[in-house]
């Protein structure tokens, strides 16, 4: 079965320490590696997509990585603001669904 | 670009009543809109693929009697809860794939309660 699976499921950090949100996957036939960040009671925001190994994006202080297997969401001395739910999806051919992954929640506290 | 709108944000309705929730692509057409749940700290699931002009495809388990999807239009999509129950308060979020290019813009989401 194809899977996308995130860890942790969970993450605190101070202000100003960095670390790094794992998305894995198990589909086959990707076309694109999405991430999305969701704040409560919204809908996800797009962040980046990612097409071939070895594809990294930045934007402010996130950065995505892709390899054969799994991809990374670096985040740079994070501030509060930065605190989300962070969701990985795979995507495939156009028309069809994105499968997500369950999530990791960031609480970055000051 | 590439906005979708969802409406109502929110909705409390009675056990029993029928809710419709809107979503409208303001600025590209959307061909293929998809539906997605989320139960609380858990991911989105999706429910159904519609695409405009032709029934919707409902995942394994979706009773597509309650949920009726309407995609008349390449703006417009609709999601129908029939006689709701409590057990179908939840979040609701629509997205449609984008006309040009390859990606995938989210409504904002409905929260719906049943009481």
């Amino acid at each position: 079965e194809d899977q996308v699976t995130q860890s942790p499921e969970a993450l605190r950090l101070q202000e100003g320490e960095s670390s790094s949100l794992n998305c894995s996957y198990t589909v086959s036939g990707l076309r694109g590696l999405f991430w999305y960040r969701q704040d409560p009671g919204k809908g996800p925001e797009f962040l980046f997509t990612l097409y071939s190994a070895g594809e990294e994006k930045e934007k402010e202080r996130l950065k995505a990585t892709l390899t054969k297997k799994e991809s990374f969401l670096h985040i740079t001395a994070p501030k509060p603001e930065d605190s989300a739910t962070y969701l990985c999806a795979g995507g495939f051919q156009a028309g069809t669904a994105l499968i997500f992954g369950k999530g990791t929640t960031l609480s970055v506290s000051s | 670009g590439a906005v979708v709108s969802q409406h109502p944000s929110w909705v409390i309705c009675k056990s029993g009543t029928s809710v419709k929730i809107e979503c409208r692509s303001l600025d590209f057409q959307a061909t293929t809109m998809f539906w997605y749940r989320q139960f609380p700290k858990q991911s989105l699931m999706l429910m159904a693929t519609s695409n405009e002009g032709s029934k919707a495809t409902y995942e394994q388990g979706v009773e597509k009697d309650k949920f009726l999807i309407n995609h008349a239009s390449l703006t417009l999509s609709t999601l129908t809860v029939t006689s709701a129950h409590p057990e179908d308060s939840s979040f609701y979020i629509c997205s449609a794939g984008l006309s040009a290019g390859y990606g995938y813009t989210f409504g904002s989401g409905t929260r719906l309660t049943v009481v």
